[in-house]
């Protein structure tokens, strides 16, 4: 069956540093892959989507990398902030077309440490 | 545009009872998603509309849930005779068209139940 397995604990960091974030899926062949953020009983909210055929995707301070080969993406914050603390979702979506039902991983709980 | 609203934000209800959640899109936005999520669990995938069609459910939906989406806009997710193990967050999303066409998908603050 399809799975998607993202860091199951929470993920501590410093100020500052770079918080690297990791998604893997199995018996999948998405076409795209989604990054959302989820704050404490909000819903989430769409940070990035990289495609299949795209390798590297930035936007401002969030990098994200799609390894179709290795079945991996990962999620890059850098300089983090304590403001970026929240869980971090990732989505995909099977290739060939069809209805749009995203399935999400479980998540990474981010904690950036003033 | 405010956003995807979803109506009430919470609800306790006893075991038994049918409950009816309101979800309003981003005008426009022709495509509408209902998802659940428990705590410590991703969003689970329940069904998508196209404008008014219901063009996919999720084998999450059993018979006792059903949603609309009369005319294309707002949208209402009825759970007959609840459990509790539907005890979640239900959320709302929309977008323009597919993700995969850039669209971004829009997520509501969710419409929280519990039964007791």
């Amino acid at each position: 069956s399809q799975k998607i397995e993202q860091n199951s604990e929470a993920l501590n960091i410093q100020e500052g540093k770079t918080a690297t974030l990791t998604c893997n899926y199995t018996n999948y062949s998405p076409a795209y892959l989604q990054w959302y953020r989820q704050d404490p009983g909000r819903g989430p909210v769409f940070l990035l989507l990289i495609r299949e055929n795209e390798k590297e995707k930035r936007k401002e301070r969030l990098k994200v990398t799609f390894d179709t080969t290795l079945k991996q993406s990962l999620f890059h914050i850098t300089a983090s902030q304590p403001a970026d603390s929240a869980t971090y979702l990732c989505a995909l979506e099977g290739s060939g077309g069809g209805a749009d039902g995203l399935t999400f991983g479980k998540g990474t709980h981010l904690i950036i440490q003033p | 545009d405010t956003g995807v609203s979803q109506d009430p934000r919470h609800k306790i209800t006893k075991r038994g009872q049918n409950v009816t959640f309101r979800c309003d899109p981003i005008s426009e936005h022709n495509r509408l998603y209902w998802y659940r999520q428990t705590l410590g669990q991703g969003p689970e995938f329940l069904t998508y509309f196209q404008n008014e069609a219901q063009l996919e459910k999720s084998r999450l939906l059993s018979d006792r849930f059903s949603a609309e989406r009369p005319k294309g806009s707002f949208s209402t997710l009825e759970i007959q005779r609840t459990e509790q193990g539907d005890s979640a967050m239900y959320l709302c999303a929309s977008s323009l068209g597919s993700a995969l066409s850039g669209n971004t998908i829009y997520f509501g603050e969710g419409s929280w139940l519990t039964v007791v």
